[in-house]
């Protein structure tokens, strides 16, 4: 069964320094993958996906992530970060091949911008 | 404006008590699921709808139940059987086609005690 890993829980960083968070999914087949972004007691916003095409995407809020085939990962950058980008990023997985779209998450890395 | 709605955006029950969320779109979209967050977990799936009077369990159904006998509207009811009912719960649809992503409303917190 497909699963998504977000080694980090949380990720503290300052305001104007980059930032990555990590994500690893552990099935080999062609899956669709997306990061979302949850805003306290909110629900979730769609940062960015990857459909198919050129493996980096770009998104929302100048964040961006790159797919790797080769190392199942998706990892979610952004090079200058602002207290207000503080939230909780969840990174999700969609087979190509289930026809109910469902989404498997992570579960979910809380970025912290320190002033 | 287009979007999906959930209400209440706190509900609190006692134990025993079946409770019924609601989950209303309109954006005219097929599918429609709903997920369970938990600290820590992510979110979970619980049941999913791809077309009015039809849904399908996801992973975590058991103490759940679901209609869909209208298209904008996917009620979920937390029965007195699901041992731990208190968590945030999420509604989420999507458009039918080439539209991949998902959008979510902006959830109900259930606090049973």
């Amino acid at each position: 069964a497909q699963s998504v890993t977000q080694l980090d829980s949380q990720v503290p960083v300052f305001e104007e320094a980059p930032v990555e968070l990590r994500c690893n999914y552990s099935s080999s087949v062609s899956v669709y993958l997306f990061w979302y972004v949850q805003y306290p007691n909110q629900g979730l916003q769609l940062l960015l996906k990857y459909l198919s095409g050129s493996t980096l995407v770009k998104g929302i809020n100048g964040f961006e992530a790159e797919f790797n085939k080769s190392q199942t990962s998706f990892h979610l950058r952004k090079p200058s970060v602002h207290i207000s980008d503080t939230a909780e990023y969840f990174c999700a997985v969609s087979d190509r091949k289930d026809s109910s779209y469902k989404l498997i998450f992570g579960s979910g890395t809380r970025l912290l911008v320190r002033p | 404006d287009g979007g999906i709605t959930q209400s209440p955006k706190y509900l609190f029950r006692k134990e025993g008590q079946n409770v019924t969320l609601s989950c209303e779109q309109n954006l005219n979209h097929d599918a429609m699921y709903w997920y369970r967050q938990d600290p820590g977990q992510g979110l979970r799936l619980i049941y999913y709808s791809q077309i009015v009077n039809d849904f399908q369990k996801g992973d975590i159904a058991e103490g759940y139940s679901v209609s869909r006998e209208k298209k904008e509207s996917f009620p979920l009811t937390v029965t007195s059987a699901q041992k731990n009912p208190t968590a945030f719960y999420l509604c989420a649809s999507k458009a039918s086609g080439v539209s991949y992503e998902q959008y979510f409303g902006p959830g109900t917190r259930l606090t049973v005690t």
